[in-house]
């Protein structure tokens, strides 16, 4: 059974350009979530996935958006990026079975902005 | 969610037990407990939740006091692997998982 999965593993892009992330949730699951990883600083919460809308979403500006597909996977779309969005972007799948914050996480992509 | 308070670091030698503290004061009547740990360069790790009964799984143990304002996850026998970051998380209703600073918990030969 594969678990989380997450593409690209790491990524440079420029100031100013946009990103794609995509996330596969453990099978089974049907909710997913985004967070943001700086260095030395421990996960922050973007935004949650559930039945294709968008059901929660913390302190994080409008550049930053998402989308469920039927399947359960996800995309989150960074626009107009800057130095500061530079982290591992982490996505957490949760399922019925276990509930929603018993979430298992894939393993990080990492973005750097120059 | 209730605000939770973990020391920043702590060693254990390998083969003996690691206890983690974690003050969570403010925790309501049914809220859960939840840990989570993040090895270097990983993505975090479901070890175990609890609500106030104590708890054990292939992981760990999880002891919560009586009066549900702390608890202690304990790695029974602690392994150079087991070294990373551990998060003690209280979500309450937020749909969602706070984490804060964790507890380096480094494992020494």
């Amino acid at each position: 059974d594969a678990g989380v999965t997450q593409s690209p593993t790491h990524l440079i892009k420029t100031r100013g350009q946009q990103v794609t992330l995509r996330c596969s949730p453990k099978s089974g699951h049907d909710t997913v979530s985004w967070y943001q990883q700086a260095l030395g600083q421990g996960p922050q919460f973007i935004f949650q996935y559930y039945e294709e809308e968008e059901r929660q979403r913390g302190n994080f500006p409008d550049r930053f958006s998402g989308h469920q597909f039927p399947n359960y996977s996800s995309e989150l779309n960074v626009n107009a990026l800057l130095l500061g969005d530079s982290a591992l972007y982490l996505c957490a799948s949760s399922g019925p079975s276990g509930g929603l914050y018993e979430q298992y996480f894939g393993p990080g992509t990492r973005l750097t902005v120059t | 969610d209730a605000k939770t308070t973990q020391p920043t670091s702590m060693d254990c030698a390998e083969g003996r037990a690691a206890n983690l503290p974690c003050n969570h004061s403010t925790i309501s009547g049914n809220e859960y407990v939840y840990w989570y740990r993040q090895i270097h360069s990983q993505g975090p790790q479901y070890i175990i939740h609890g609500l106030k009964n104590n708890e054990t799984n292939e992981m760990a143990s999880l002891i919560i006091t009586e009066d549900r304002k702390s608890s202690t996850l304990i790695l029974p026998h602690a392994t150079l692997r087991d070294t990373a970051v551990y998060y003690c998380i209280v979500p309450g209703s937020a749909r969602q998982l706070t984490f804060g600073s964790g507890t380096q918990l480094t494992v020494l030969p």
